[in-house]
């Protein structure tokens, strides 16, 4: 299967620390890249490969991964991080990029 | 500064045609792989094509072959999409993405254009 699987939403108090899951057959071979985007925007890249952050992302943002799961960590979560994030990841068998459903986070 | 811009957005009917463009900028347009996103209206995002380089090789997601044709001009460094027989689940905010290749099975999106929206309704 090349789908890619989010929770909908997930909440996290102010300074707290979440994790957001991403979960499917094609990060077996392929690591995610995950995104946000808050509305009216433009998705924004945060994390890529295993642990990889653009210059411009803060150093709270960190990725991993666990067999067929991706998981994105903010440590200390800010108030602007509330946010839709989504993970893709190539599917080799297609050649096709695959996006999750996205996470909605709740910054409290 | 690093900028890609859509247009050609706007209504269409259901079973027309529209063509969107996407003018790079502030990168050597000639050496990244690009991509289509679109975003329908509270809902995630879909990825919907990829072209290489040169234009040779391009993948679309099954829910636009067939319809849809993505090509590119590099000495215009501009990306287009052309979509035909538009359908209402086609309505959407249409972005065009850079790949960087940061990773080698790319499918990292490091440049987002605005996006353009289009709208399938009578």
């Amino acid at each position: 299967s090349s789908e890619l699987t989010q929770d909908p939403a997930v909440s996290v108090a102010l300074g707290q620390t979440v994790r957001i899951t991403c979960q499917g057959d094609s990060l077996r071979t392929s690591y995610a890249t995950w995104y946000h985007q808050k509305p009216g925007q433009a998705p924004v890249l945060v994390i890529y490969g295993q642990n990889n952050r653009p210059s411009r992302i803060p150093d709270r943002f960190s990725g991993s991964t666990s067999g067929n799961t991706a998981s994105l960590t903010i440590t200390g979560a800010q108030a602007e991080d509330e946010a839709d994030y989504y993970c893709n990841s190539r599917d080799s068998n297609t050649n096709h990029v695959v996006f999750g459903g996205g996470t909605k986070l709740t910054v409290l | 500064e690093v900028q890609l811009v859509e247009s050609g957005g706007g209504l269409v009917q259901p079973g027309g045609s529209l063509r969107l463009s996407c003018a790079a900028s502030g990168f050597m347009f000639n050496s990244y792989e690009m991509n289509w996103v679109r975003q329908a209206p509270g809902k995630g995002l879909e990825w919907i094509s990829d072209i290489d380089t040169t234009g040779r090789t391009i993948y679309y997601a099954d829910s636009v072959k067939g319809r849809f044709t993505v090509s590119r001009d590099n000495a215009k460094n501009s990306l287009y999409l052309q979509m035909n027989g538009l359908r209402a689940e086609d309505t959407a905010v249409y972005y065009c993405a850079r790949d960087s290749r940061w990773l080698p099975a790319g499918g990292t999106f490091d440049i987002w254009g605005q996006g353009t929206m289009v709208t399938v309704s009578s």
